[in-house]
């Protein structure tokens, strides 16, 4: 069965240094999500694209987050500088395009910031 | 605006039924998903209903919608102890793109 792929699983960063994560959507998905889930929390979308256009983005702190999906297929979302309040997962997902198309989540990739 | 309560915890003997609520505010959210999330894992997708029905069954799992109150519930029955996890409520709000806004999760815990 098809996966959306993430990497790292697991990552620490130091306070004010860059983190980027990484995703490759199911195949034939036009549209990507990035969301963060804090921990007690459910997740909160950061981000989505629709192929290589973000066409949602009003919760991403664009002063420090940046996230690009350069040839609509893979994306990276980037933090930089790290702060301590951006421990959480962050979860891709991806889906088919249009209303009620069932959207499909990776493991996650966790965040500490130390 | 749009936003979903859960109740935070539930805790069933093994064997019991478990009943998770689940409240949403968006009218024309077309439809509204149940995921489960294991310790340290993703999202799983576990079911959905479609606004226009009230009931949906899948196996051990009963879907609920109550349209006018705004009130979801998932019934688990024969609650087994691998079906302790976080449980959360989505909704799809209708208009613009394909996307979901999330409870804080319901935790259930499952006893012998």
């Amino acid at each position: 069965e098809a996966e959306v792929a993430q990497s790292p699983r697991y990552k620490i960063t130091e306070k004010s240094q860059a983190v980027a994560f990484w995703c490759d959507p199911i195949s034939g998905h036009a549209t990507l999500y990035w969301y963060r889930q804090i921990l007690g929390q459910g997740p909160e979308l950061l981000v989505q694209f629709q192929d290589e256009s973000v066409v949602d983005d009003s919760q991403l702190p664009k002063d420090r987050f940046s996230a690009e999906r350069l040839k609509g297929v893979d994306s990276t979302l980037k933090i930089q500088p790290a702060e301590l309040g951006d421990s959480a997962m962050y979860l891709c997902a991806s889906s088919i395009t249009g209303s009620g198309n069932t959207i499909y989540f990776g493991e996650g990739s966790w965040l500490t910031v130390v | 605006g749009e936003d979903v309560e859960q109740s935070l915890f539930l805790s069933v003997r093994e064997g019991d039924s478990s009943v998770i609520n689940c409240t949403y505010t968006d009218s024309s959210s077309t439809y509204l998903y149940w995921y489960k999330q294991e310790p340290g894992a993703g999202l799983q997708l576990l079911t959905y209903i479609f606004s226009n029905m009230d009931m949906k069954q899948d196996q051990r799992l009963t879907v609920l919608l109550n349209k006018k109150d705004k009130h979801l519930s998932l019934r688990i029955a024969d609650t087994q102890t691998g079906d302790s996890a976080i449980y959360f409520c989505a909704e799809s709000p209708s208009g613009g793109y394909n996307k979901l806004i999330f409870g804080a999760g319901t935790r259930l815990a499952v006893h012998p």
